[in-house]
């Protein structure tokens, strides 16, 4: 069965700078979706981004970006000019057909 | 905007309760998922379904149950609550597009007493 690991259980960022967050995955499909979802104190798990493993092109929404590292297995956020907003859970996943696998979760605190 | 609606935010539960936890989505999305979250361990698929009457177990089944009978909603049954089951239950549903991420609802924290 496929594995998302976040090595990260909190990380904590100043306000305005860059954090990254770490997630990698184990799969021996050459097709499938990454996500990144962000969950805040109310709970409402929220898309932040997503790539399509046949891209090579790493995925951008504002100020988050991806580095997808498809050998390596490696799919990692990165934040930037952090916000308070910001804080909250991130939670990597993976997605082949109607399997999605979420890793454990990343607490992010941003400190004004 | 689509929504994903679960019907109650907290439940409290006493042990040996049947216990109903209501989903309902406006998508028109043909999967729908019940996810229990609890902290270190992420989120764990409890059960899907990909029909009306359909469905499949995912990682953690049991001591519960699944009802499709509608498309638009998908029904978690904890036949019999035990203590362990207190957790926070995450409803989400989704296309058959994998491009597409689900969307979830705002989740029922549950506490089995």
């Amino acid at each position: 069965a496929q594995t998302v690991t976040q090595s990260q259980p909190e990380m904590s960022v100043q306000e305005a700078e860059t954090v990254t967050l770490s997630c990698t995955y184990d799969t021996s499909e050459s097709d499938y979706y990454l996500f990144w979802y962000k969950q805040p104190p109310s709970r409402q798990m929220i898309l932040v981004i997503r790539q399509e493993a046949y891209k090579q092109q790493n995925a951008t929404e504002n100020r988050f970006s991806v580095n997808f590292q498809k050998a390596a297995k490696s799919f990692s956020l990165k934040i930037s000019d952090s916000q308070l907003g910001d804080a909250a859970m991130y939670f990597c996943a993976y997605r082949r057909s109607n399997d999605m696998r979420f890793g454990a979760g990343t607490r992010l605190t941003v400190k004004p | 905007d689509v929504k994903v609606t679960q019907s109650s935010r907290y439940l409290v539960k006493r042990t040996g309760e049947k216990v109903f936890l209501e989903c309902v989505q406006d998508m028109d999305h043909e999967n729908m998922f019940w996810y229990r979250q609890d902290p270190g361990l992420g989120l764990r698929l409890i059960y899907f379904s990909y029909d009306v009457k359909m469905k499949e177990k995912g990682d953690i089944p049991e001591g519960y149950s699944v009802s499709r009978e509608k498309k638009e909603r998908f029904s978690l049954i904890l036949e019999s609550a035990s203590t362990n089951q207190t957790s926070m239950y995450l409803c989400a549903s989704g296309t058959l597009q994998g491009w597409h991420g689900y969307t979830f609802g705002s989740g029922t924290r549950l506490t089995v007493v």
